[in-house]
């Protein structure tokens, strides 16, 4: 069975940094494509981007190009989503993503159950 | 980047009724279009793909159509279990962007 769990949720101070994670299982994870979605309280969902951790090629949506570090440990298959300085902002609840087939940057069908961070002075 | 405009952000129906819900693509985006439910508190769920390729399990009451650059999703008889937001999300080059939402309530 294909999972995807992610780690807990995080209340973080503004200008602290955090690294939240996805473990895949049940399927190859060097070979799909792992993505992230933001959604924040009440809003709806956000594109962040894409990493392939086949060769950690990563695609950030414009967005969030500069905002946050995609990483892979493939010998632990889990993927990470890095801040170094949250903001009051940031606060939102995070899933990373799974598409349909492997190699390809496709619609996705397996979503982790989400990450909830909370930003607050 | 493409923008995709969904339509309307929140609608109200009756049980039994169709529902349908628009996403237009600001560019030509083929057929890589997907749909996904919301239920309130819970994961999105991929219902339906290639503008018109229905996932596996999602009930045969939502169909999904594509005319040019707009596409559609049509729930062709609501249950209350339908109750939810819906989002449509292209997957052609570049970031695959989402629409705005269309929160689907029983009237």
């Amino acid at each position: 069975e294909v999972q995807l769990v992610q780690s807990g949720a995080e209340v973080k101070k503004p200008g602290e940094s955090l690294k939240i994670s996805c473990k895949g299982s049940g399927y190859r994870f060097t070979s799909f494509w792992i993505g992230w979605v933001r959604q924040m309280p009440g809003k709806g969902l956000e594109w962040m981007g894409i990493i392939y951790p086949g060769d950690s090629e990563t695609r950030y949506s414009p967005s969030f190009e500069g905002q946050v570090t995609f990483t892979v440990d493939t010998s632990i298959a889990t993927a990470y989503l890095h801040w170094s300085r949250l903001k009051a902002s940031d606060t939102a609840n995070y899933y990373c993503v799974r598409p349909l087939r492997p190699g390809v940057v496709v619609t996705t069908d397996y979503w982790g159950q989400g990450t909830l961070v909370t930003v607050s002075s | 980047d493409i923008q995709m405009t969904q339509s309307p952000s929140s609608l109200s129906a009756s049980v039994g009724d169709r529902v349908t819900i628009t996403c237009r693509a600001s560019q030509d985006i083929s057929n890589y279009l997907a749909w996904y439910q919301q239920k309130p508190g819970k994961v999105p769920k991929l219902l339906i793909y290639h503008a018109s390729t229905l996932q596996s399990g999602v009930p045969s009451r939502f169909g999904g159509s594509r005319s040019g650059t707009d596409f559609t999703l049509t729930i062709s008889s609501l249950q209350p279990e339908d109750v939810a937001t819906y989002y449509c999300q292209k997957y052609s080059s570049g970031p695959l962007t989402f629409g705005g939402g269309t929160k689907v309530e029983i009237k």
